[in-house]
């Protein structure tokens, strides 16, 4: 099973700073199939990030991911307050293939 | 616009059997793969397993030994079978649609089961 752990596991800001959260996988994962999610207390995930790097519809520019391999990043170049929330990175793969998820970066006001 | 919508029981007892269902409306279920998802209270969120339409069914192997999931093409629904449940199946349960690159693109509200006596 690939383990996915995200850092950190909060992280404090303020509206219009930038936002970097990390994803690590304990082996090399297919960008293809590696997604970020935001989550809202008492709401379902919503898909962010896909393919490693492409927004899903209707996602702010200010939403953008990269990496490769074993290290990804989302990133939110200025906070908005609707932004503080959780965030899931997210892959398919592995050897049974399955997803797994990251634990979670809690991302509050400061 | 794809809508999801989990039903069931809220409450089920230990070592009895939680059933599920996800019906899809606005779309087909068609060339997609659905899965299930379940999330602990204030915990991160767990893989159950996902079929595609086909009836092809991949589970996480942690699960699979308890869990059946299932599909009524004629109803558009999916459904989540997950025996011997304990307090540890106490969960929001989420159904939710893979597509591009299996990314899960919709999801449904959740429903809250909890396992008690």
């Amino acid at each position: 099973e690939i383990v996915l752990t995200q850092s950190p596991g909060t992280l404090s800001l303020s509206p219009g700073e930038r936002a970097t959260l990390s994803c690590r996988a304990s082996q090399s994962v297919s960008s293809r199939y590696l997604a970020w999610y935001q989550q809202k207390p008492g709401q379902a995930p919503r898909l962010l990030i896909y393919a490693a790097s492409s927004r899903a519809t209707g996602i702010p520019d200010r939403f953008s991911g990269s990496g490769s391999g074993t290290d990804f990043t989302l990133t939110i170049s200025r906070l908005e307050p609707e932004d503080f929330a959780v965030y899931y990175c997210q892959q398919y793969g592995g050897s049974p293939p399955m997803y797994t998820f990251g634990q979670g970066t809690k991302l509050e006001i400061k | 616009q794809v809508q999801l919508q989990e039903s069931g029981p809220g409450l089920v007892k230990p070592s009895e059997t939680l059933s599920l269902t996800c019906t899809v409306s606005g779309g087909s279920i068609s060339t997609y793969y659905w899965s299930w998802i379940r999330q602990p209270p204030g915990k991160g969120l767990e893989w159950i397993g996902y079929l595609y339409y086909s009836g092809t069914t991949i589970y996480n192997p942690s699960l699979k030994s308890r869990v059946t999931i299932s599909v009524d093409t004629s109803k558009n629904q999916i459904s989540l079978k997950l025996s011997s449940v304990t307090a540890a199946d106490t969960a929001v349960y989420y159904c939710a649609r893979g597509a591009q690159q299996l990314a899960l693109d919709y999801w449904g509200q959740g429903t809250l089961v909890t396992v008690s006596s």
